[in-house]
């Protein structure tokens, strides 16, 4: 069945570091979304990207998108305590959404 | 506010006891679907429904039910044949299922089940 893979599992940064996560799909993706989920809480939609090579940007966030439309990462420049949580990825196949299983972020202070 | 209300927000059961687990959205959204997340596997989707009175098995179906009588509802059962049911449960809605945009979800702020 259809996978999406996602590295690395945890990671942790200090404090104004970068950091990336990374997506891959075992089949082409009709699109990719990237949700983040704070401790305890539920995740929430960032952004959504549709075209091959895309690439989106939110403040600090840079999302791509592969040219293949197989792999994604999501980058983040300066890290703050405000951006620990977990983040997923997930890719729409034939019906569904297929989720990442998510990378851990930890900011050391 | 539009949103998703899922509740109990945490629920002890003892084992061979089913449980309900109820979801309501008021965003008009046609989809719905229920996720289990356990530590370190992510989400995986349990069942969805693009439309009243219908729904499918996602990838870990067994041991559970569902049912979808009203747009806006769609409760979760975790009845005694589900083996391992100690999780997080997730609800999320979508406008439509598919691509194009209409499939971004709203979550719920989840269930957290605790068997006995």
């Amino acid at each position: 069945g259809q996978q999406v893979m996602q590295i690395p599992q945890y990671q942790h940064v200090q404090e104004g570091e970068d950091f990336t996560t990374y997506c891959n799909s075992s089949t082409t993706l009709s699109n990719i979304q990237w949700y983040k989920q704070r401790p305890g809480g539920h995740p929430v939609f960032l952004i959504q990207l549709v075209k091959s090579g895309e690439v989106k940007k939110q403040k600090r966030l840079t999302f791509q998108f592969g040219e293949a439309k197989k792999n994604s990462s999501l980058h983040i420049t300066a890290t703050q305590t405000t951006d620990v949580g977990t983040y997923f990825c997930a890719g729409t196949g034939a019906n569904n959404l297929f989720f990442g299983t998510g990378t851990r972020l930890t900011v050391i202070p | 506010d539009g949103g998703i209300t899922q509740s109990p927000k945490y629920l002890f059961r003892k084992e061979g006891q089913n449980v309900t687990l109820s979801c309501e959205q008021n965003l008009n959204h046609d989809a719905m679907y229920w996720y289990r997340q356990d530590p370190g596997q992510g989400l995986r989707l349990i069942y969805y429904s693009q439309i009243v009175n219908d729904f499918q098995k996602g990838d870990i179906a067994e041991g559970y039910s569902v049912s979808r009588e009203k747009k806006e509802s769609f409760p979760l059962t975790v009845t005694s044949a589900q083996k391992n049911p100690t999780a997080f449960y997730l609800c999320a809605s979508s406008a439509r299922t598919g691509s194009g945009g209409a499939n971004v979800l709203t979550f719920g702020a989840g269930s957290r089940l605790t068997v006995l």
